[in-house]
């Protein structure tokens, strides 16, 4: 089983900083990870794809890097709508199962 | 424009079955998995196990092995998440979420589900 470990768990900035948030999987998974952004109430939403490939519609702000076991989202600069919990996910070809890594909850300082 | 709707909200008795539903629209439901996430109050996101609508074949989780059962029905575009006895440590937010999935190990889930809270209370 892999495991996706999140850092930090809080992050506290400002609108208009730049946020860093990093996942780390327990073995690799090449490039084959994917970003989400969850708002309150909200169902999750797909940010980024295969590590650093951006969804349909999301602003260029938003990119991802890494491969193998460490991976970065980073968020240029924040604009307010950008505070949310954000997860990391990847799958395992054996067994095969998804996993999640534990969330990053970015707020406002 | 591709959407998952899901049913709405239920509130249950412990010991009670439930089967929620997910139904597909703007694409071909049978050529992408379905995928069942559970986010419990306050929680993270949890994969439950996942469905291939072409032919039923079914993944699980094994922390949801033999709790939960997932099925479809493609005629319909329809995929559900059933419980026989539910427990009040069902009670969670539970989403559906397309599956693109290659034979090369990408994997994304897009769109999801609004999402089914689930209730479980004596």
């Amino acid at each position: 089983e892999i495991v996706l470990t999140q850092s930090p768990a809080t992050l506290s900035l400002s609108p208009g900083e730049r946020a860093t948030l990093s996942c780390r999987a327990s073995q690799s998974v090449s490039s084959y990870l994917a970003w989400y952004q969850q708002k309150p109430g909200q169902a999750p939403r797909l940010l980024i794809y295969d590590a650093s490939n951006r969804a349909t519609g999301i602003p260029a702000r938003f990119s991802g890097s890494g491969s193998g076991t460490d991976f970065t989202l980073t968020i240029s600069s924040l604009e307010p709508e950008d505070f949310a919990v954000y997860y990391c996910q990847q799958r395992s070809n054996w067994p095969p199962e998804d996993t999640f890594g534990q969330g990053t909850k970015l707020e406002i300082k | 424009e591709v959407q998952l709707v899901q049913s709405g909200a239920e509130v249950k008795k412990p010991g009670e079955s439930l089967r929620i539903s997910c139904k597909g629209s703007g694409y071909s439901f049978t050529s992408y998995w379905i995928s069942w996430v559970r986010q419990m109050p306050g929680k993270g996101l949890e994969w439950m196990g996942r469905i291939d609508p072409s032919d039923s074949y079914t993944n699980y989780s094994p922390s949801f092995q033999g709790h939960v059962t997932i099925s479809a029905d493609k005629s319909i575009s329809t995929a559900y998440l059933q419980w026989s006895s539910l427990k009040a440590s069902d009670t969670a937010m539970y989403y559906c979420a397309r599956v693109y999935y290659d034979s090369s190990g990408s994997n994304w889930f897009d769109p999801w589900g609004q999402g089914t809270l689930v209730t479980v209370s004596s």
